[in-house]
């Protein structure tokens, strides 16, 4: 399977706990993204990686959020302290830079957080 | 005002029919446009970026008007696997692809 890969699928959680998320794009594909959707929304951008630099956060991303790309691969987001509103599908999607307006994003099948 | 706006539906449509949606979006310089489809808890998949001279693909037609900013998607011949959420997206520059909050499509038999 070529696609953007997340583990886990699922994910539950006691308030106040720690959980970390894992994205692997597309081997090419150089720049990585985090979106958050709850039900009834659209996607909501969190954060933007080109290779290993995060280029840009959303400022709705508290500082219990951290994000890494170390090597400029496979990504991952921790979420701390988790509280009830975190609860959403986390989705992570992937592109290719350099084609201009043709450029698409390519998305994981995500990780769907519940915190109790 | 939010970037990128949808009637969120749902729209109930016959097998058959032809159903439009419409996307406004308020940023000028918007780049790129695309429509994504999103299946109940599954992750969005591209169903087609939308041009300025406007394209099509199966059953499929959309459509840009920069002038009124604003973005169409056609389907005809609806069919009962066309049922889903059909999400606007835009790019106003590099990172930001900003999605809408989809329209809910169900084709009835």
């Amino acid at each position: 399977d070529t696609g953007v890969s997340q583990d886990p699928r699922h994910k539950i959680t006691k308030r106040g706990q720690n959980v970390t998320f894992r994205c692997d794009p597309i081997s090419e594909h150089n720049r990585l993204y985090w979106y958050r959707q709850t039900l009834g929304q659209g996607p909501e951008f969190l954060t933007y990686f080109q290779n290993e630099a995060q280029l840009e956060k959303s400022r709705l991303l508290s500082d219990r959020f951290s994000a890494e790309r170390p090597k400029g691969s496979f990504s991952t987001l921790e979420i701390q302290r988790t509280e009830q509103g975190d609860s959403a599908m986390y989705l992570c999607a992937s592109s290719l830079a350099g084609q201009g307006a043709n450029e698409k994003l390519f998305f994981g099948s995500g990780t769907q957080l519940s915190v109790l | 005002r939010k970037e990128v706006e949808q009637d969120p539906g749902p729209f109930n449509v016959p097998e058959g029919a032809t159903v439009a949606f419409n996307c406004t979006y308020s940023n000028s310089a918007s780049q790129s446009f695309f429509w994504y489809r999103q299946d109940c808890r599954k992750e969005p998949k591209l169903l087609m970026s939308v041009y300025s001279s406007g394209n099509e693909d199966g059953r499929f037609t959309a459509q840009l008007n920069r002038a009124s900013q604003y973005i169409s998607l056609l389907i005809r011949d609806s069919k009962l696997s066309d049922s889903a959420t059909y999400l606007c997206v835009v790019n106003a520059g590099t990172y930001k692809y900003i999605f809408g909050t989809g329209t809910r499509l169900k084709v009835l038999a």
